[in-house]
């Protein structure tokens, strides 16, 4: 079974410190990945993907990827309350001819004031 | 405006009936796909679409059919063989299935 593990949280930090979200999958055929933010009763928005090891910037947020360790992280600096909402980490593995998402249940990130 | 669209924004079903869901985006993606979302867990995918008029199975399709007969359209049904089809229902599309996945706004269907 290709699963992909997210802490659940929520993960509690204050206003302007680095959030550190953390994600491991266990298929290593795993081709590319994706972190997605889901506000409470909205759909996912894509916010980064990553397709090669080392790190990916993107304004205050940065994707981390160690295919060795199947490992993908997302770093969000400056936090804001408006950071707050649940983190979907995806991975796209190939199946059948096709490519495929599977998605993390999610870690939920609160940003207090 | 490109986008994706879905329609409608809740649905509530009775035991045994058959519901359809839409979805189309005119963003001239090649592959579209649907999701359900239960509470506290993952998107888990149900049929996929990578051309017109040919779709897949994906992980959990059983109550489920679907068609896409435009490359613009790609309709789910709930079918009253799916036993617990209260969810969240999710499509989205892509380029190519290779490429990143984009949402829709979402379905919240509830059986009554």
């Amino acid at each position: 079974q290709k699963e992909v593990e997210q802490n659940s949280g929520p993960l509690s930090v204050p206003e302007g410190a680095i959030a550190s979200l953390n994600c491991t999958y266990s298929d290593r055929g795993s081709q590319s990945f994706f972190w997605y933010r889901q506000y409470s009763g909205k759909s996912p928005e894509l916010i980064m993907f990553i397709y090669s090891n080392g790190d990916k910037e993107d304004g205050r947020f940065t994707a981390q990827l160690n295919k060795a360790s199947q490992y993908v992280s997302l770093l969000i600096r400056d936090s804001q309350p408006s950071d707050s909402a649940t983190y979907l980490c995806a991975v796209k593995v190939p199946s059948g001819g096709y490519n495929k998402l599977i998605f993390g249940a999610g870690t939920r990130l609160a940003v207090h004031p | 405006d490109g986008g994706i669209t879905q329609s409608p924004k809740y649905l509530f079903r009775k035991e045994g009936q058959n519901v359809t869901l839409s979805c189309e985006q005119n963003l001239n993606h090649d592959a579209m796909y649907w999701y359900r979302q239960d509470p506290g867990q993952g998107l888990r995918l149900i049929y996929y679409s990578q051309i017109v008029n040919d779709f897949q199975k994906g992980d959990i399709a059983e109550g489920y059919s679907v068609s896409r007969e435009k490359k613009e359209s790609f309709p789910l049904t709930v079918t009253s063989a799916q036993k617990n089809p209260t969810a969240f229902y999710l499509c989205a599309s892509s380029i190519k299935d290779y490429n990143e996945q984009f949402f829709g706004p979402g379905t919240r269907l509830t059986v009554l």
